[in-house]
């Protein structure tokens, strides 16, 4: 099975510090994704990889940053986190873009609060 | 904009009963489709999809989806609600090209009471 791994289930952090959000995946997938999601907004997309240290902004990126320098490797930056970046945080993986009705698995998701 | 659209916040149904959740889609092409569930303080677990074929989908648990393209819908459905089959349920479509992203629906809460 797929496994999407993300390290920190719950962090309560300070307005103003960085945090950083670490997502693993087992499953050689070239693409990887961050999502937010809200009540009643649903999942926003953060920001997604295609491949090792390249990224592309989804839609709503600011106040976040993303680093991919190992293929299973996804992180999410918060540079200054503030309270309106409370939020459930998901990642997700996939194979390869150009077949792009393959399933994309979550993790399980990290669940940020700042205070 | 390319969007889904869950016209339903929540969803109330007796167990044994028949449920559809339903989801619409604006997305220009032949996009794939999406069912997801995610139970509290989880992540998203997938249900099913639609790539291309027989308009009736079926997954895990039990649930079906019917893919209409002229309505460009994809409701979800399944023949008789468990109350286990309560939770948040999201539909996403990934538009069919390369280095494109899942656009979710706001969700739905399906309630299966006893």
């Amino acid at each position: 099975d797929v496994k999407v791994t993300q390290s920190s289930r719950y962090l309560v952090k300070r307005t103003g510090e960085k945090v950083f959000l670490e997502c693993v995946q087992d499953m050689d997938h070239e693409n990887m994704f961050w999502y937010r999601q809200d009540p009643g907004l649903g999942l926003r997309l953060i920001y997604f990889s295609y491949d090792v240290k390249m990224k592309e902004k989804g839609d709503i990126p600011e106040g976040y940053s993303v680093s991919r320098e190992k293929k299973e490797r996804f992180s999410l930056i918060l540079e200054s986190a503030s309270t309106n970046q409370t939020s459930m945080y998901l990642c997700a993986s996939t194979p390869s873009g150009a077949r792009s009705g393959n399933t994309i698995y979550f993790g399980e998701g990290s669940w940020l609060t700042v205070v | 904009a390319q969007s889904v659209a869950q016209p339903e916040d929540q969803v109330n149904v007796a167990e044994g009963n028949p449920l559809t959740v339903k989801c619409t889609y604006s997305v220009s092409g032949n996009p794939y489709l999406f069912w997801y569930v995610q139970y509290p303080n989880r992540g998203l677990q997938f249900l099913l999809k639609y790539i291309t074929g027989d308009n009736l989908v079926k997954g895990s648990y039990g649930f079906e989806a019917e893919f209409n393209k002229s309505q460009t819908s994809f409701h979800l459905k399944k023949p008789s609600a468990l109350v286990s089959d309560s939770a948040l349920y999201f539909c996403a479509v990934r538009p069919n090209q390369a280095g494109t992203a899942l656009i979710f629906g706001k969700g739905t809460t399906l309630s299966v009471s006893s």
